[in-house]
């Protein structure tokens, strides 16, 4: 069974603040993806990684970056949080078959606020 | 400028009838779709996929058809359950990338 753990379901952080999300997978999976889901816009591709140390922008990098030191840990940081990050943030990870066209197995979500 | 639409944001079927959700593309280069499932404060699930060469995908009570001409895909779900109440995410594929659709929630009513 795939195992996706994200460090917190629920976060609130203060305007300017360095926020980091951690996710983890037990699966040795190569993909890992951070999406972002809002009302209204469904699911949003913020980064993606390929392997360690790889990264690839998704549709909406802008405010974020990532890091991706060991295979089964995929971060995301937001260098300085601003209100419009408030949201709930998906990670993911796929094995790499098929790269980005693989089933997803997504961790339980982090809600972050930002005040 | 939306690549996957889903139009329906939300659907009621009655419990043992058939659910249809629908979804269109506007990509050409999308050449693999999924579907995933969500329920309220758990991350999405993988449901069923269908490759570009296919038009139709089954498993168990879960079918995607995909009519490529009409850039259309739909998830079919008979019979519905309750447990089938949840937010339903459709998600097109290329070769790096993947777009989700805005997901519509499907009530089952008993």
């Amino acid at each position: 069974d795939v195992k996706v753990t994200q460090s917190s379901r629920y976060l609130v952080k203060r305007t300017g603040e360095k926020v980091f999300l951690e996710c983890v997978q037990d699966m040795d999976h190569e993909n890992m993806f951070w999406y972002r889901q809002d009302p209204g816009l469904g699911l949003r591709l913020i980064y993606f990684s390929y392997d360690v140390k790889m990264k690839e922008k998704g549709d909406i990098p802008e405010g974020y970056s990532v890091s991706r030191e060991k295979k089964e840990r995929f971060s995301l940081i937001l260098e300085s949080a601003s209100t419009n990050q408030t949201s709930m943030y998906l990670c993911a990870s796929s094995v790499t078959l098929r790269g980005i066209r693989d089933t997803q197995y997504f961790g339980p979500g982090t809600r972050l606020t930002v005040l | 400028d939306q690549q996957v639409k889903q139009n329906s944001p939300s659907l009621s079927v009655q419990e043992g009838r058939i659910s249809i959700l629908n979804c269109d593309y506007t990509n050409s280069m999308f050449d693999y779709f999924l579907w995933y499932k969500k329920y309220p404060a758990e991350g999405p699930t993988f449901l069923i996929s269908i490759s570009s060469i296919k038009d139709k995908n089954e498993d168990g009570r879960f079918t995607v058809f995909l009519n490529k001409s009409a850039k259309h895909l739909s998830l079919h779900i008979v019979p519905s359950q309750p447990g089938d109440s949840a937010v339903y995410f459709c998600a097109a594929s290329a070769d790096d990338k993947i777009i989700f659709g805005k997901g519509t929630r499907l009530h089952i009513l008993p």
